[in-house]
């Protein structure tokens, strides 16, 4: 049972390239969310998915797109990649509990660097 | 709109000393509560959280927390720490129904001193 798993690792980028990060759970979770994570600025989430087929936008979404083609799976596309998306990404997925979304898994986190 | 507050950005703490960690949250229905640690290059992992019933919550690790509704507050705390619990801490509200998502707090990092 690997969790939450991330690739890549690591990536850097030109300004105005483009990459996706893939984002696997095998939970059998309904929820997953990717978050990006900046010094001094705690998690602030981009989209987040209930379902298959379904995203929606979280609080920093502009510049980044989303796709959940597959339950498992939850990637976060950057079109034209911009130094300010310079971050360490998380992905996180979560079953539904009695009343909602419950606690959320963490994956090892994807460290981005846009120059 | 829901939101946390880690008043403490950096504490220090004794090896053995105890530890409270501060978290007070806003939301105007009853919220759903937790606290994440994540240590270096990691990504973050459940130390506990608050659903309803005993407002005192134990967690992995040796941490507990208390909600107190009165004071808008779920903070953290442990009695004596060890090195290994150097890391940083985050604190998490959601909605108790109908929750799809959490907001986090910007984090508590804690550095232990022997």
């Amino acid at each position: 049972n690997a969790g939450v798993t991330q690739t890549p690792k690591f990536r850097v980028l030109k300004t105005g390239q483009s990459m996706t990060l893939l984002c696997a759970q095998d939970m059998n979770h309904e929820y997953m969310y990717w978050y990006r994570q900046d010094p001094g600025m705690g998690l602030r989430l981009i989209h987040y998915s209930v379902g298959e087929g379904t995203t929606a936008k979280g609080e920093v979404p502009d510049g980044y797109n989303v796709s959940r083609l597959k339950k498992q799976n939850f990637l976060l596309g950057l079109e034209s990649a911009a130094p300010s998306q310079t971050s360490v990404y998380f992905c996180a997925s979560s079953y539904f509990g009695t009343s909602g979304a419950d606690t959320q898994y963490f994956g090892p986190g994807t460290r981005l660097t846009v120059l | 709109a829901q939101s946390v507050t880690q008043p403490d950005i950096h504490i220090t703490v004794s090896e053995g000393a105890s530890l409270e960690l501060r978290c007070n949250y806003s939301y105007g229905a009853t919220p759903y509560l937790f606290w994440y640690v994540q240590s270096p290059g990691q990504g973050l992992q459940l130390l506990l959280k608050y659903f309803s019933g005993d407002t005192l919550v134990q967690g992995i690790k040796g941490f507990e927390a208390e909600f107190k509704r009165s004071q808008s507050s779920f903070n953290l705390r442990k009695p004596s720490v060890h090195w290994s619990d150097a890391a940083e801490y985050f604190c998490a509200v959601g909605a108790y129904f109908g929750n799809e998502k959490l907001t986090f707090g910007t984090g508590t990092r804690l550095t232990i001193i022997p």
